[in-house]
């Protein structure tokens, strides 16, 4: 079983859509939650970055992280055509430790 | 601002052959890093230097090496390739040394062993 678990997709929703992608992992430990954007062919770029549990909001997007479920979600609100792209989350227990990656889940949205 | 420049973009490369990605970056920043990208498998460490003139091993480190000669240059080296190296190869640097800084991706290099 993978530490992190991503739903590869892809995942298909008309343009102004509200849009939940999510992942779950198994290591309690995780406190940093992060989730980066990548385009084709093109490296990620961060897109959100929360510390522990809770909601952390920016424009459009919002990162949920719940600890005692082991899952975190980014929301997309009033999706455009320009955030296909596929998204993957990654966790870290903290500084000294590497990031764990999601495989990523595609993302298409429908004009 | 240029960022992170990788080349070649893509590359075949016949097994067995050394191959080397390289990988500048403009911004100063301290740390570097050399994630490989496979179908399915998520972005996997392979190599990183939290400053220039050290280095330490990833998650898949077998088959790779790099170096540090100053701030700006981190080349990946495959010294005898193989099919199951055949990937998407992306360098990417943190402002600091700590590993769950935000991370600053090149564009990638798309390698094909056969």
């Amino acid at each position: 079983q993978k530490e992190v678990e991503q739903d590869p997709g892809p995942l298909s929703v008309p343009e102004g859509a509200i849009v939940s992608l999510n992942c779950t992992y198994s290591n309690s430990a995780f406190q940093y939650f992060m989730w980066y954007r990548q385009y084709s062919r093109k490296g990620p770029e961060l897109l959100m970055y929360t510390y522990s549990s809770g909601n952390k909001e920016d424009g459009r997007f919002t990162a949920q992280v719940d600890k005692s479920s082991k899952y975190i979600s980014l929301f997309i609100r009033d999706s455009q055509p320009s955030d296909s792209a596929t998204y993957l989350c990654a966790m870290s227990e903290g500084s000294n430790y590497q990031l764990i990656w999601g495989a990523g889940t595609k993302l298409i949205i429908k004009p | 601002i240029a960022g992170i420049t990788q080349a070649p973009t893509s590359q075949i490369l016949a097994a067995g052959r050394r191959m080397t990605l390289r990988c500048t970056q403009d911004m100063r920043h301290n740390a570097m890093y050399w994630y490989r990208q496979d179908l399915g498998l998520g972005l996997r460490l392979i190599h990183y230097s939290n400053t220039a003139g050290t280095t330490g091993k990833g998650e898949v480190p077998d088959g790779y090496s790099v170096s540090r000669a100053n701030t700006d240059d981190f080349p990946l080296t495959l010294a005898s390739a193989v099919p199951s190296q055949t990937s998407v190869y992306f360098c990417a640097s943190t402002e600091g040394w700590r590993m769950n800084e935000k991370l600053f991706f090149g564009s990638g290099t798309q390698l094909s062993v056969l």
